[in-house]
């Protein structure tokens, strides 16, 4: 069965620094990967998809890499701005038609 | 594009009441999940719909919990009766029918139960 883990759980950061976000996966069988962000009371945001056949994707500040034999996907966020405050959560879905298993989330807070 | 609307937003009920939560997924997405999500923790998918038929409800407490999807676009969730630990947000997300899966989710509802 996936577990999906996220470490840390809390992170702060003075704005401008270059962040990475770690998430962890046990069944390296997966089929994509993909990151949220979730503002409070709200809803997931989706920010990046990877394909398994893939090793990175960028939109903008944020670059998400995926290393499936190590069990491993990290999100790069560059240039903090505290408007990136927010939980992170990455999601693995299975290649056997399992659906998407969630990470419990990292939440960030970047400091003016 | 509209994106996922959920109503309501926030409801507090009493425990042993009932309660029901209505999701539109964005249009054309063949797949809707009803997901809940706990304070503190990921998102635990409660069911699948594949266009109006279910594909996985493994972990739906279906002694409590009931969901129906009516010609394929519209979601309800009921919850009879409540429970305390029945409080948390109820998200719902649909994803088109690719492969890829992609999720896209709606803001949620909130459930206090007293």
């Amino acid at each position: 069965k996936q577990e999906v883990t996220q470490i840390p759980a809390a992170l702060s950061v003075p704005e401008g620094e270059n962040l990475v976000l770690n998430c962890s996966f046990t069944d390296s069988a997966i089929y994509n990967l993909q990151w949220f962000r979730q503002d409070p009371g709200k809803g997931l945001t989706s920010l990046l998809l990877i394909q398994s056949s893939q090793r990175e994707q960028t939109s903008g500040r944020l670059n998400a890499s995926l290393d499936k034999s190590s069990g491993r996907s990290t999100l790069y966020i560059a240039a903090s701005q505290p408007g990136d405050s927010a939980t992170y959560l990455c999601a693995s879905k299975g290649n056997y038609g399992q659906n998407f298993v969630f990470g419990p989330g990292t939440r960030l807070s970047v400091l003016p | 594009e509209a994106g996922v609307a959920q109503s309501p937003r926030y409801k507090i009920i009493e425990k042993r009441q009932s309660v029901a939560f209505w999701c539109n997924p964005i249009s054309g997405h063949a797949t809707l999940y009803w997901y809940q999500q706990i304070l503190g923790q990921g998102p635990k998918l409660l069911i699948q719909f594949q266009n109006n038929g279910v594909v996985d409800d493994s972990q739906l407490p279906k002694d409590r919990f009931s969901a129906e999807r009516l010609k394929g676009v519209d979601s309800t969730l009921k919850i009879q009766p409540a429970k305390l630990e029945d409080s948390a947000v109820y998200l719902c997300a649909s994803s088109p029918q690719t492969r890829n899966g992609e999720l896209f989710f709606g803001e949620g509802s909130r459930l206090t139960v007293l």
